[in-house]
């Protein structure tokens, strides 16, 4: 049974840089047919699609977040990671990883972890 | 980018009852690559649809996902008191991704 578990500090400053990581265990990090996926939802609003990452580190990114925004992978560890800087109180929000299978000319989410609630405030 | 808007925003009935739930879509989602979770409090969100029309596996057939285009509706033939929850749409046709605001589905 593949599971999902959010790290990372619950509260961060602005502007500093937020970190999130998702361990992988039950299932591969390294299949080639998933896509690593992270979503938010700040509170009141909808779910947001971050980016997704594959084991081999290719990338795809919401354009909205690109400019302060960096995943990576560590397949040794089973592992892939959020960083997103420039903080704001707008960056607030549970921060869900999920594993997505490509399927033709995208990617779909078949998986979710818990979520991690973040807070940036000073 | 693609905007979803679910309607109604909270759909109120009892158990044994026909739920429908709606997606609309700002433009066509391409290869009606439009999916449906489900979240209940505390938990992650659990896909039951994906392609408009395809149950995930273990999902009970009593929900059903039909639509094309613009317009995609999720149908709960006969709820059970484990499906109330809040119901997302999302569009996984073309880059980013989005979501519906989500609709509740409560116990009268």
């Amino acid at each position: 049974q593949l599971q999902l578990q959010e790290s990372g500090l619950g509260l961060v400053k602005p502007p500093e840089t937020l970190s999130v990581t998702c361990t992988v265990s039950g299932g591969s990090i390294s299949n080639g047919n998933y896509w690593w996926t992270w979503v938010r939802r700040p509170p009141g609003k909808r779910l947001q699609w971050i980016g997704i990452i594959n084991y081999r580190g290719a990338t795809y990114y919401n354009p909205s977040l690109e400019s302060r925004l960096v995943m990576s992978v560590d397949t040794s560890k089973s592992q892939f990671s959020l960083n997103l800087n420039s903080l704001t109180a707008a960056d607030t929000a549970i921060y869900y990883c999920a594993k997505a299978v490509q399927v033709t000319g995208s990617s779909l989410i078949d998986y979710w972890g818990q979520g991690i609630m973040v807070t940036v405030s000073s | 980018e693609v905007v979803l808007t679910q309607s109604p925003g909270t759909l109120s009935l009892s158990p044994g009852e026909r739920a429908t739930l709606s997606c609309r879509a700002s433009q066509s989602v391409a290869n009606n690559y439009l999916a449906w979770y489900q979240q209940k409090p505390g938990q992650a969100p659990r896909l039951l649809i994906y392609g408009a029309s395809s149950r995930a596996t273990g999902i009970p057939d009593r929900f059903s996902g039909s639509g094309s285009g613009t317009d995609f509706t999720l149908t709960i033939s006969r709820v059970e008191p484990e499906d109330f929850a809040v119901y997302y749409c999302q569009q996984y046709g073309r880059s980013p991704y989005t979501f519906g605001q989500g609709t509740k589905l409560e116990m009268k």
